[in-house]
């Protein structure tokens, strides 16, 4: 079956440091690749995607590399601030559009 | 991007009632709604998939007589929590769809519903 394995947190950074949540996937077919960010107190929403190998998603700074060689869509963020402070989820989602989350890695960035 | 809302954002009932929690999608026509269950500090664990018009499709153990899914309309599915436990005291995700033969397509998240069973 899918299954979405993501660096465990809490992670806490200082403001304009470098940001990495790896995150490795188990799946049977080709899937297409997600990171969902969860600010305090809201829905997810999706950050970036990527649906085929070597694709980059890229958005408000963040990036993620689909790579297939090593099952890999690590995020990464050059630059973070305070409003980066989230849970951020991995996902992946085949052919039937339902989507498995990494278990979700929670981010705090400090001033 | 497509607003999905979910009422209520927060309930408290007591153990044996039953809770009916709505999810609709704003502006556009979802043909699929998806349920998850989200315990504290843990990920989404999709409960079931519904689309408009049909039975829901739910996931390996999920109850479905307990956990009762409606999606009657393209911008309307209602989860309800019958008899209700403290077991059951979660935070309820919507998600909403519009699916096209080229997908995947994005889900929209609604904000959730707090559940809490005394």
């Amino acid at each position: 079956g899918n299954s979405v394995t993501q660096m465990e947190g809490p992670v806490t950074l200082s403001e304009e440091a470098f940001l990495t949540i790896n995150c490795t996937y188990t799946a049977t077919g080709y899937p297409s690749l997600f990171w969902y960010v969860q600010y305090p107190g809201e829905g997810l929403q999706l950050l970036l995607k990527a649906t085929k190998a070597d694709d980059k998603g890229s958005n408000k700074g963040f990036e993620a590399t689909y790579r297939k060689e090593t099952t890999s869509f690590h995020l990464e963020k050059g630059s973070v601030q305070v409003s980066d402070s989230a849970v951020y989820f991995c996902a992946l989602s085949e052919n039937d559009y339902k989507l498995s989350f990494g278990a979700g890695t929670t981010v705090t960035v400090r001033a | 991007g497509a607003v999905v809302s979910q009422h209520p954002s927060w309930v408290i009932c007591k153990s044996g009632t039953s809770v009916k929690i709505e999810c609709r999608s704003l502006d556009f026509q979802a043909t699929t709604m998806f349920w998850y269950r989200q315990f504290p500090k843990q990920s989404l664990m999709l409960m079931a998939t519904s689309n408009e018009g049909s039975k829901a499709t739910y996931e390996q153990g999920v109850e479905k007589d307990k956990f009762l899914i409606n999606h009657a309309s393209l911008t309307l599915s209602t989860l309800t929590v019958t008899s209700a436990h403290p077991e059951d005291s979660s935070f309820y995700i919507c998600s909403a769809s519009s699916l096209v033969p080229s997908g995947p397509n994005e889900q929209f998240f609604g904000p959730g519903t707090r559940l809490t069973v005394l």
